[in-house]
């Protein structure tokens, strides 16, 4: 397996674009979490997914921010329109039954909004 | 919101000696997990410790966790170069909860 994907690496847009964050999970993992990390904040959890549901989105900063996952095979992260503050590293996980069997992450996608 | 707190913040030391960090956490947990990050990549997890487990080792590592005290360390023995990098901690609370909250990690250098 190649591991957990994320595209794009690098994301660098204008203040107010729309930004899509993509994410293809483990196959066989059924639960999907994206985190954002910070050097003041650390690693923040925005949302996690079970079986393609979403289970817990409190972490979502604002209704800026969505994420969707229409299969088992793909997630987003939608941020419309970005701000400045939203400059981060996203980073998607996933794992099978959730965190009792520790998560794989992905290499994440460096995000840097001007 | 962070759940577990790393203590040192960095670390620097020889290879050949072992690092020791720890983590301190707040609530009741399922289980404890540490993570590695070299920089600019993902986590890369390493080893998870249960509530009813109070030491494992994983190759030159050794976790043990204090439920009591609300504390876990991470021993690497033998260190080298290779390992440095971020390291932190995990937490899964009870209460049927999935999510993982994390640390913010202690910065270990390893000088050849």
């Amino acid at each position: 397996d190649a591991g957990v994907i994320q595209s794009p690496r690098h994301e660098v847009t204008e203040m107010g674009q729309e930004v899509t964050l993509r994410c293809k999970p483990i196959s066989g993992h059924n639960s999907l979490f994206w985190y954002r990390q910070t050097m003041m904040r650390g690693l923040e959890l925005l949302i996690y997914f079970n079986n393609n549901v979403p289970i817990d989105d409190s972490g979502m900063p604002e209704d800026r921010f969505s994420a969707k996952m229409p299969n088992a095979s793909f997630s987003t992260l939608k941020i419309q329109p970005s701000e400045p503050r939203d400059s981060a590293v996203y980073f998607c996980a996933s794992s099978f039954r959730g965190a009792g069997y520790g998560y794989t992450f992905g290499s994440g996608t460096r995000l840097t909004v001007v | 919101s962070q759940q577990g707190e790393e203590d040192p913040q960095a670390l620097s030391i020889q290879e050949g000696e072992n690092a020791t960090m720890n983590c301190s956490y707040k609530t009741s947990i399922n289980n404890l997990q540490w993570y590695r990050q070299n920089s600019g990549r993902g986590l890369v997890h390493l080893i998870l410790i249960r509530s009813n487990e109070r030491e494992k080792h994983s190759g030159r590592l050794r976790v043990t966790l204090d439920t009591s005290k609300k504390s876990s360390s991470l021993l690497i023995t033998a260190s080298r170069a290779a390992d440095t990098a971020s390291y932190f901690c995990a937490t899964e609370t009870q209460g049927g909860s999935e999510k993982l909250v994390f640390g913010k990690g202690t910065k270990l250098t390893v000088n050849p």
